[in-house]
């Protein structure tokens, strides 16, 4: 059973596209992160959500909308995409308030913008 | 706010080798303090991690890391690397409530036959 899975691994678009990236996590986490992973491996926190609820929205274009239906899930919209877009985007997931085990990472999906 | 900083990008040893990959971080409250692994295309998974316990830690695949407060260091060793330790590394930090974890900008351990 994968613990954070990712949907789908791979995403290869055209500009101006819109696109969304599924993640579904069966650990019972109350909450989901995502992550982007640049082209030089560097990793930054884009969006958390709490049971359902945005807490974390850093510096990020209102082009990329996350949605949690449920706290199993947090789904990445992103609308017109553009070049700068591409890299790894990588979901997770963890227990706040508990002593923090680290979070569980899904595999991640590669956005190719052409 | 937290930070780590993660010295040397690339980090090549010989098989056989010790391996240290340096973190040093930053925080205004106690740090709880990790190094995950990515191997190539794959996500990321935890080494192990520092949460005020015991100052050395152990992790998976032989790693061990060492909190010094005095030093704001939490390096990550490996006494005998293998092949199989090629892989990008990250150190990571985020505070009392794990609402935040951020990275360090990775080192990339080559192993040298």
């Amino acid at each position: 059973d994968t613990a954070v899975s990712q949907t789908p691994k791979y995403l290869v678009t055209q500009m101006g596209n819109d696109k969304s990236i599924k993640c579904e996590q069966n650990l019972g986490h109350d909450t989901m992160y995502w992550y982007k992973q640049d082209s030089k491996k560097f990793l930054k926190i884009m969006f958390s959500y709490n049971n359902k609820e945005l807490i974390i929205n850093e510096t990020v274009p209102n082009r990329f909308s996350p949605k949690s239906p449920d706290k199993a899930h947090l789904n990445l919209h992103i609308n017109s995409l553009e070049l700068g877009d591409s890299a790894v985007y990588f979901c997770a997931s963890s227990q706040v308030g508990q002593r923090p085990y680290g979070y569980t990472f899904g595999s991640g999906t590669r956005l190719t913008v052409v | 706010a937290q930070s780590v900083t993660q010295l040397g990008s690339h980090v090549s040893v010989s098989e056989g080798a010790l391996v240290l990959l340096r973190c040093n971080y930053s925080s205004s409250v106690p740090p709880y303090l990790f190094w995950y692994v990515q191997y190539p295309n794959q996500g990321l998974q935890l080494l192990l991690k520092y949460t005020s316990a015991a100052t050395l830690v152990k992790g998976i695949n032989g790693f061990e890391a060492e909190f010094k407060k005095s030093e704001t260091s939490f390096h990550l060793t490996k006494p005998s690397a293998h092949m199989s330790d090629a892989a990008e590394y990250f150190c990571a930090v985020s505070g009392a409530g794990n609402e935040k974890l951020t990275f360090g900008t990775g080192t990339r351990l080559t192993i040298i036959p």
